[in-house]
């Protein structure tokens, strides 16, 4: 099955300064990658995705790289504010494939300091 | 935040006992899921739904079980099998492989605590 492991576990950036988070998966087959935000006591939301068609997305200051041949997908926050502070989940998903379902990162916790 | 409900928010139950987690969602969606979250370790899938009437084992099965008689329940029964039951349990629903969309949506989660 899919295995997809998240780095750095935890982080901690400046206000305004810029954090990324990095991504890897095992599965060849995946071909869809969502990034998750939760925020402390609340339940986890879509925040950016991308499909393996595509080798980069960006929704204002959030942007996703993909690289498929090495596997890795990173989230990249600019411009950071207190409001991003919150654990990240990054997930990959075989469409189309058998086993139709998100396997997810273990989360990082970004900190961001005023 | 509407769309898909959890209860109860915190639920205190005696080891040995089984208990029934409940999510309901209005959304429409075929496909529903349930994880696991602890510290450190992500969301866990312990089962999930693509229709009703059918359902597959997530990464973490063992000690739990579900049905999906309706579209819109997908009710979670941690059993007294489960060795270490005490955690935050997410449920969350979307409208499946199929699409348009993938996105899924979570409830805002039961905490159990097992003692």
């Amino acid at each position: 099955g899919e295995n997809v492991e998240q780095h750095p576990s935890t982080l901690s950036v400046q206000e305004g300064d810029s954090a990324v988070i990095k991504c890897t998966y095992s599965d060849s087959a995946s071909n869809y990658f969502p990034w998750y935000k939760q925020e402390l006591g609340k339940r986890p939301q879509l925040i950016i995705d991308i499909r393996s068609n595509v080798g980069e997305k960006k929704d204002q200051r959030i942007a996703v790289t993909l690289n498929k041949t090495a596997k890795h997908f990173s989230l990249h926050i600019t411009e950071t504010q207190p409001e991003d502070s919150a654990v990240y989940f990054c997930a990959a998903w075989p469409l189309n494939f058998g086993n139709e379902k998100l396997t997810f990162g273990t989360g990082t916790r970004l900190t961001i300091i005023p | 935040d509407g769309g898909i409900t959890q209860s109860p928010k915190y639920l205190f139950r005696k080891e040995g006992q089984n208990v029934t987690l409940s999510c309901e969602q209005n959304l429409n969606h075929d496909a529903m899921y349930w994880y696991r979250q602890d510290p450190g370790q992500g969301l866990r899938l312990i089962y999930y739904s693509q229709i009703v009437n059918d359902f597959q084992k997530g990464d973490i099965a063992e000690g739990y079980s579900v049905s999906r008689e309706k579209k819109e329940s997908f009710p979670l029964t941690v059993t007294s099998a489960q060795k270490n039951p005490t955690a935050f349990y997410l449920c969350a629903s979307s409208e499946g492989a199929t699409g348009p969309t993938y996105e899924q949506y979570f409830g805002p989660g039961t905490r159990l605590t097992v003692t």
